[in-house]
């Protein structure tokens, strides 16, 4: 069963910093993309960032260029996101999602973890 | 970028009844990539139909989507209880993904 479980998230000050990690298993991580999706509070889907497999390519929304980075650790099955130069508008629940086989996209999904940033 | 852009913004909809979901996008989609959500409260996302037609493992088939180039469409055939929920369209293969804002099938 495939399973995907982020951790990391919180309360966090704007301007501050926060590492979120995903843990997979019940699949061959190092085979598929994974990416991360946010939700603000009662708003919709919002996709932050994509990585290739073997991590050799990254791509991010506008609104997070410069400021996140994605990686992945193939030998640990793990996911994360570092996230710098927090804002309010940041706040959300992000989600680690699987890319799926072929021209399958986001197959499974987390539960997500809440950041919250405020002072 | 494509913008997608989903109408209704709410659906009010019997239990029975059939919906149809519209997404449209800025500019044509390649390759018809171009894939519907479910999402209940407090739950995460669940993927439907992608390639704009094809059902994902497990959905039944009352869910179907159709469509090409600009203009997607989901229709659920015959609304079940379970089924009242907000939508998405997303649009992936580029180098930059994106999703529709929702329509929100409630029950009448």
């Amino acid at each position: 069963e495939v399973q995907l479980v982020e951790s990391g998230g919180g309360l966090v000050q704007p301007g501050g910093s926060l590492r979120l990690s995903c843990a997979a298993s019940g699949f061959t991580f190092r085979s598929n993309a994974m990416h991360w999706v946010r939700q603000a509070p009662g708003e919709g889907l919002v996709w932050v960032s994509r990585i290739q497999s073997d991590g050799s390519s990254t791509s991010y929304a506008d609104s997070v260029k410069g400021r996140f980075t994605i990686s992945r650790d193939n030998a640990k099955n793990t996911l994360f996101l570092q996230m710098n130069t927090l804002r309010a508008d940041d706040t959300a629940v992000y989600f680690c999602v699987r890319d799926g086989a072929a021209t399958i996209p986001l197959d499974y999904w987390g539960l997500g973890t809440l950041v919250i940033v405020s002072s | 970028e494509i913008v997608l852009t989903q109408s209704p913004g709410t659906l009010s909809l019997s239990p029975g009844e059939r919906a149809t979901l519209s997404c449209r996008a800025s500019q044509s989609v390649s390759r018809n990539y171009l894939a519907w959500y479910q999402q209940k409260p407090g739950q995460a996302p669940r993927l439907l139909i992608y390639d704009a037609s094809s059902r994902a493992t497990d959905i039944p088939d009352r869910f179907s989507g159709s469509g090409s180039g600009t203009d997607f469409t989901l229709t659920i055939s015959r609304l079940e209880p379970e089924d009242f929920a907000v939508y998405y369209c997303h649009h992936y293969g580029s180098s930059t993904w994106t999703f529709g804002q929702g329509t929100n099938v409630e029950i009448k």
